[in-house]
């Protein structure tokens, strides 16, 4: 089991550009979840997905960012115009109905 | 909106002594409470949770819950220098209308010094 899978796990971007990350869930797993992890908010819940439907999105910045899950094996956050604040590590984690959510290592992201 | 709080924000310990780390919450409606840990630079993971008042341990840990003061906390006894790095305390809403998604506390920076 190679566990949840991030690419890229570093990506920066000039202000104005957009980022995609991928996140590969663990194979099963019907939920899966966005955070975004800075030293000053700590780990913040964005948005996540069961059985590939949307449930919640409420911790998602609503202009610039969207998340998607195509299929079963993947999902992607896209941040457009991307601005220094959106400076971040994004974690994806999946879930199967146990309340224990597995992480992935991350996709850090620098906006310069 | 639920407001998950931990404290103290960094401790630092000897080897071989016990740590308390604490996490209040805003929610009394809230079900699942759990505590994750992250090494520097790796994935968070989970530790061990509780559902219902009370104590429960596991090898070295300890987790109390005590719903009627919104509060939670972890022992460690006996902590080593693998057990330094970041503490995350979690909360699930009712299941209602969200299922298992967790709200994060900010964490507590853990350091024990051989």
């Amino acid at each position: 089991n190679a566990g949840v899978i991030q690419t890229p796990r570093h990506k920066v971007t000039g202000k104005g550009q957009e980022a995609t990350l991928w996140c590969e869930p663990i194979s099963g797993h019907s939920a899966v979840f966005w955070y975004r992890q800075t030293i000053v908010q700590g780990l913040e819940f964005l948005t996540y997905f069961r059985n590939q439907a949307p449930i919640d999105d409420s911790g998602m910045p609503k202009e610039r960012f969207s998340a998607q899950m195509p299929n079963q094996s993947h999902s992607t956050l896209k941040i457009q115009s991307t601005q220094p604040q959106d400076s971040a590590v994004y974690l994806c984690a999946s879930s199967f109905n146990t309340g224990q959510l597995y992480f992935g290592e991350g996709s850090k992201l620098t906006v310069l | 909106q639920q407001n998950v709080q931990q404290s103290p924000e960094s401790l630092i310990v000897p080897e071989g002594a016990r740590t308390s780390l604490n996490c209040t919450f805003s929610d009394s409606a809230s079900q699942y409470f759990w505590w994750y840990r992250q090494h520097s630079g790796k994935a968070p993971k989970a530790l061990m949770s509780i559902f219902s008042n009370g104590e429960k341990e596991e090898g070295r840990f300890t987790i109390h819950l005590n719903k009627a003061s919104l509060h939670f906390s972890l022992h460690i006894r006996d902590s080593q220098p693998s057990d330094s790095a970041l503490y995350l305390c979690a909360v699930s809403p009712d299941y209602g209308g969200s299922g298992n998604k967790l709200i994060f506390g900010t964490g507590t920076l853990l350091s024990v010094k051989p």
